[in-house]
């Protein structure tokens, strides 16, 4: 059974500081990976996907991936309070599977 | 439309009724996807529907789960004979050829059972 694991948290960062999401998963074979922000009460909207080792940047965020030790993890540079919200890794098979499986997720508090 | 239109946003059934949930994807979005999130968990993968093929329901998690899109547009969730397990945020994705990652998620039927 493929499984997508994350620490629940809550993970509280100050201000400004970064915050460091983490996500492990099982099926070495995985191909795609995603990080999902989900504020409360809201529907789930995509903010980094990779495919490939190492890092991928966009903006303050930046997604890791190391496929060998097979995790992935999610940097917000310069945290900010509107960052504060749950943070869903999801990670596909890829070989024509388009369905990702989800983890539960870390919340993520910043504070002022 | 310009997002992922789901309905009802809430909905309060009594234990053994049928309910059904109606997701309306992105205009040319050929993939749709149901997804099922309760209190504290993750999402639940429930059934994907790729344009004309015939969709996967391998997430369905019992007989009482059926789904059906018309005309590769609108689709709608039907749950029988409700349970108070059944209570969760049900979730519609769509994508678009060629960016088959691209979810674009609507903002959810709240179901409760009572």
């Amino acid at each position: 059974q493929k499984e997508v694991e994350q620490n629940s948290g809550p993970l509280s960062v100050p201000e400004g500081a970064i915050a460091s999401l983490n996500c492990t998963y099982s099926d070495r074979g995985s191909q795609s990976f995603f990080w999902y922000r989900q504020y409360s009460g809201k529907s789930p909207e995509l903010i980094m996907f990779i495919y490939s080792n190492g890092d991928k940047e966009d903006g303050r965020f930046t997604a890791q991936l190391n496929k060998a030790s097979q995790y992935v993890s999610l940097l917000i540079r310069d945290s900010q309070p509107s960052d504060s919200a749950t943070y869903l890794c999801a990670v596909n098979a890829g070989g024509g599977s388009y369905i990702p499986t989800f983890g539960r997720g870390t919340s993520l508090i910043v504070h002022p | 439309g310009a997002g992922v239109s789901q309905s009802p946003s809430n909905k309060v059934t009594e234990k053994g009724k049928d309910v059904e949930l109606r997701c309306d994807p992105i205009s040319g979005h050929t993939a749709l996807y149901w997804y099922r999130q309760s209190l504290g968990q993750g999402l639940e993968f429930l059934i994907y529907f790729q344009g004309n093929s015939a969709p996967d329901k391998s997430g369905l998690p019992s007989d009482r789960f059926s789904a059906e899109r018309t005309g590769g547009s609108v689709s709608t969730l039907t749950i029988q004979r409700t349970q108070q397990e059944d209570s969760a945020v049900y979730l519609c994705a769509s994508s678009q050829p060629g960016n088959p990652y691209g979810y674009t998620f609507g903002s959810g039927t709240r179901l409760t059972v009572v």
